[in-house]
């Protein structure tokens, strides 16, 4: 089956530090890739939708200047959480999909900002 | 009222039960529906996608009421590694391709001896 990796799966940093999150699509091209977050006990919430080669689309109350998002190639797209706070700590899952309609996750990055 | 509703749970089973789950969500032009299985402090995986006819894999069988805007799985024969919880997720871009997904709050499935 189709494979996303996402990397890296465990970040524990200082608050102020920026943290940047990989999340590759393995064996397909992606042009679209979604970006998740979900806090203890909550349902995934989508952040933002990636686009390769165009400014991401923003959920509503997310900061697009907060947690920036890179799709430079059809493989490849990165979240910054940019001057992360102790509440941004949270569960970030990228997702895409060969299809569209199927997503297949990413293992998930927990970030933990002290 | 939410986009797509659980059951709360959590359900706690013996070994060889069969158990329902719910799901109802609130757009009618919702065109894609999935159950995924997280387990504790991992990722989404799909378990199966929903059809409107009905769609069965192994233990496993997946109903689509379009009219009642509802959803349900059902699993027989459960198994300890059944436990996890189970996501009710619906395409959130209605009437496109893309991968949106809109997902309940889960409902946690502990399966015990």
């Amino acid at each position: 089956g189709a494979v996303v990796s996402q990397h890296p799966s465990r970040v524990i940093c200082k608050s102020g530090t920026s943290v940047k999150i990989e999340c590759r699509s393995l064996d397909f091209q992606a042009t679209t890739m979604f970006w998740y977050r979900q806090f203890p006990k909550q349902s995934l919430m989508l952040m933002a939708t990636s686009n390769e080669g165009s400014k991401a689309t923003y959920e509503q109350g997310v900061e697009k200047d907060k947690f920036l998002i890179n799709h430079a190639s059809l493989t490849l797209s990165t979240l910054t959480v940019t001057s992360a706070h102790p509440e941004d700590s949270s569960f970030y899952i990228c997702s895409a999909g060969p299809r569209g309609n199927i997503q297949y996750f990413g293992a998930g990055t927990r970030l933990s900002v002290l | 009222r939410k986009e797509v509703e659980q059951d709360p749970g959590p359900f706690n089973v013996p070994e060889g039960a069969t158990v329902a789950f719910n799901c109802t969500y609130s757009n009618s032009a919702s065109q894609s529906f999935f159950w995924y299985r997280q387990d504790c402090r991992k990722e989404p995986k799909l378990l199966m996608s929903v059809y409107s006819s009905g769609n069965e894999d192994g233990r496993f069988t997946a109903q689509l009421n379009r009219a009642s805007q509802y959803i349900s799985l059902l699993i027989r024969d459960s198994k300890l590694s059944d436990s996890a919880t189970y996501l009710c997720v619906v395409n959130g871009n209605y009437g496109g391709s893309q991968g949106n997904l809109i997902f309940g709050k889960g409902t946690k499935l502990s399966v015990k001896p």
